[in-house]
């Protein structure tokens, strides 16, 4: 099984609007730490924001905030008042303990902002 | 401190050359990462490090590929003898020990194998 699933290739949201990048993850441990990086055109890899397993509160850096519903297992990128700079690629991830501490990424998922 | 450093930027080979890609992790980081990245297969990874000791090569490709740790410092992945296939970015990454640790990447390596 997928450790980690984005289901959205691709995205368009209008300049200054909000958008929801969806990310569902799979682990029986029950501490983990779940990651969004955001990769541009440029190419290297951003590290945005992270939650971790017991976090109670969702997690925000700035304009970005991760919507975690543990239950679901989901962890949800969103971002606020879209800015052209966000056009990007987006991995969401996760570590756990299990088989030795390394990371899953999911596909990601190709966010453009419309001016 | 300056990041994960990796060396070279980018590199273009004819086939059947060896190609080494260097990684210098973040200081005081216990794990280190090599991932491959293209367009078909996306980011994949190759292989991974603890305390330089590899944990996992099931990623690494074939046994054209070889990866070293030699110290805390350093690292190499090696591609010997290289193909046109082999062409993709190559990332190192490093991160602190916990589950709740993230991981910092390099700039990549862009490989081209003519």
């Amino acid at each position: 099984a997928q450790k980690i699933t984005q289901t959205q290739p691709g995205m368009f949201v209008q300049e200054k609007e909000a958008v929801t990048l969806d990310c569902t993850y799979d682990t029986s441990d029950q501490s983990y730490g779940l990651f969004w990086y955001k990769q541009p055109s440029s190419g290297e890899m951003i590290f945005l924001i992270y939650q971790g397993s017991y976090d109670e509160q969702n997690a925000t850096e700035g304009r970005y905030s991760l919507n975690f519903q543990k239950a679901r297992k989901s962890a949800n990128l969103v971002i606020s008042a879209s800015q052209l700079g966000d056009s990007a690629m987006y991995f969401c991830a996760m570590r756990d303990r299990t088989p030795g501490n390394q990371f899953y990424f999911g596909t990601g998922t190709s966010l453009t902002v419309i001016p | 401190d300056a990041g994960v450093i990796q060396s070279p930027r980018h590199e273009v080979t004819e086939m059947g050359q060896e190609v080494t890609l260097r990684c210098k992790p973040i200081s005081g980081h216990d794990y280190l990462f090599w991932y491959r990245q293209t367009m078909m297969r996306g980011l994949e990874l190759l292989i991974y490090f603890n305390n330089n000791v590899p944990i996992d090569d099931s990623g690494m490709p074939e046994d054209r590929f070889s990866a070293k740790m030699p110290n805390a410092s350093f690292s190499t992945l090696k591609i010997q003898p290289s193909e046109p296939r082999d062409s993709a970015v190559y990332f190192c990454a490093s991160s602190l020990f916990t589950a709740y640790n993230e991981q910092f990447f390099g700039p990549g390596t862009r490989l081209t194998v003519l």
